[in-house]
């Protein structure tokens, strides 16, 4: 398996404009994660899916911040307008664990889309 | 807030020496696992230890957990360059959600 798939890896915009960073899970994993990554706050958790729906988008900043998955092989996360403060690293991992107390499964992570906003 | 601090925030040894991470965190857990991070790189998992486990081995890799003081120490024996990573431990409360913790940046001196 190639593992979690990443894209872009590196995406520099001006400051308004529409990102859109999109991840392919693992074959067969059914839980998706967004995280973001920063020095100043560490590794956040954005949202995540299991079975294509959003379970918890708790962690997503604010409106301009949206995820979708619209079927078991492909997400998206979109920052719309985009801003200097959401420059970071951002995560996608997945898993093979379900929702509920008695699944806990590692998570694996992509390599990352380094998104600076000038 | 953040699940999960680690302790210390970086850490510099001797290739051969051990190395030992803490991780505290404030809320009852499923279980704990730990993750390191080379430089520009996504996080890579290394062990799960579940909260009625008290202390767990993967290779060069110990893992402990009290519970009662809401804690994990994560051990590399023998230490080597290549171990040379951020550390970060993983706590889970709802069930397959994780909060990272800050993580330990380790330096192995050749």
């Amino acid at each position: 398996d190639a593992g979690v798939i990443q894209s872009p890896r590196h995406e520099v915009t001006e400051m308004g404009q529409e990102v859109t960073l999109r991840c392919k899970p693992i074959s067969g994993h059914n839980s998706l994660f967004w995280y973001r990554q920063t020095m100043m706050r560490g590794l956040e958790l954005l949202i995540y899916f299991n079975n294509n729906v959003p379970i918890d988008d708790s962690g997503m900043p604010e409106d301009r911040f949206s995820a979708k998955m619209p079927n078991a092989s492909f997400s998206t996360l979109k920052i719309q307008p985009s801003e200097p403060r959401d420059s970071a690293v951002y995560f996608c991992a997945s898993s093979s664990g379900t929702s509920g107390r008695e699944s806990s499964y590692e998570q694996y992570f992509g390599p990352g889309t380094r998104l600076t906003v000038t | 807030s953040q699940q999960g601090e680690e302790d210390p925030q970086a850490l510099s040894i001797q290739e051969g020496e051990n190395a030992t991470m803490n991780c505290s965190y404030k809320t009852s857990i499923n279980n704990l696992q730990w993750y390191r991070q080379n430089s520009g790189r996504g996080l890579v998992h290394l062990i799960l230890i579940r909260s009625n486990e008290r202390e767990k081995h993967s290779g060069r890799l110990r893992v402990t957990l009290d519970t009662s003081k809401k804690s994990s120490s994560l051990l590399i024996t023998a230490s080597r360059a290549a171990d040379t990573a951020s550390y970060f431990c993983a706590t889970d409360v709802t069930g397959n959600q994780f909060y990272f913790g800050t993580g330990t940046s380790l330096t192995v001196i050749p």
